[in-house]
């Protein structure tokens, strides 16, 4: 079946610009990640999102990032005004139920965000 | 709070040759326990995991046992292959996140 799915693959941005990334979960997952992994480092929670919750914005760097996500599918991290320190690949990842359960996450391919 | 130290890399091994790579944890309770792979320009994936203590996780080849007393869950491989080149992440569950290492690049020389 179709995995998990990110777009842009790549987006390279002026500073001081707005981005729009997107991210398709696999159908029926209830769960949704977003992670930043800069170059030579590990990957840093951003957001998650389970079904009807209120999402869990706790690892947003500041108030320049934001997410939602539709219908319980789709979801878009949006970044204000990014800086250079933006720059990395963002992740997405969804699982059908939360990680204490066991269930693994399914990561997309990322989006590489280059910020000039 | 809860953490995942895992060693540095790269690790840099020749080909048939024996792998260990270190993880530690620190956590609260009974978090479960994953090896993720990230193949060179491919997307992460699961490797394996285990849930509770003592249980040994393993797939192609790789293995890793959750130790408690040790706090540990150190991925092993008895004969690399050049095609096991990539970065591996440690990582444990903390609530409904995943908690990671800093991965560690492996290189296999043929």
């Amino acid at each position: 079946g179709a995995g998990v799915s990110q777009s842009p693959s790549n987006k390279v941005t002026e500073k001081g610009k707005d981005v729009e990334l997107r991210c398709d979960p696999i159908s029926g997952h209830t769960a949704l990640y977003w992670y930043r992994q800069s170059l030579g480092q590990g990957l840093e929670f951003l957001i998650y999102f389970q079904g009807n919750s209120a999402p869990d914005k706790s690892g947003l760097p500041s108030d320049r990032f934001s997410a939602e996500r539709t219908g319980g599918s789709v979801s878009t991290l949006t970044i204000q005004r990014t800086q250079q320190e933006d720059s990395a690949v963002y992740l997405c990842a969804s699982s059908p139920l939360q990680t204490t359960l066991g269930y693994e996450q399914y990561f997309g391919p990322g989006t590489r965000l280059t910020v000039t | 709070g809860n953490s995942v130290t895992q060693m540095e890399g790269p690790v840099t091994l020749s080909e048939e040759a024996f792998l260990t790579i270190n993880c530690t944890y620190t956590a609260t309770g009974y978090p479960s326990l994953f090896w993720y792979v990230q193949y060179p320009g491919e997307g992460l994936q699961l490797l394996l995991k285990a849930t509770k203590a003592d249980d040994k996780g393993s797939n192609k080849g790789f293995e890793a046992t959750y130790r408690k007393e040790t706090t540990s869950f150190h991925l092993e491989k008895g004969s690399v292959q050049v095609s096991d080149s990539a970065v591996y992440f440690c990582a444990l569950d903390s609530n409904y996140q995943l908690i990671w290492g800093a991965g560690t690049k492996l290189i296999i020389k043929p």
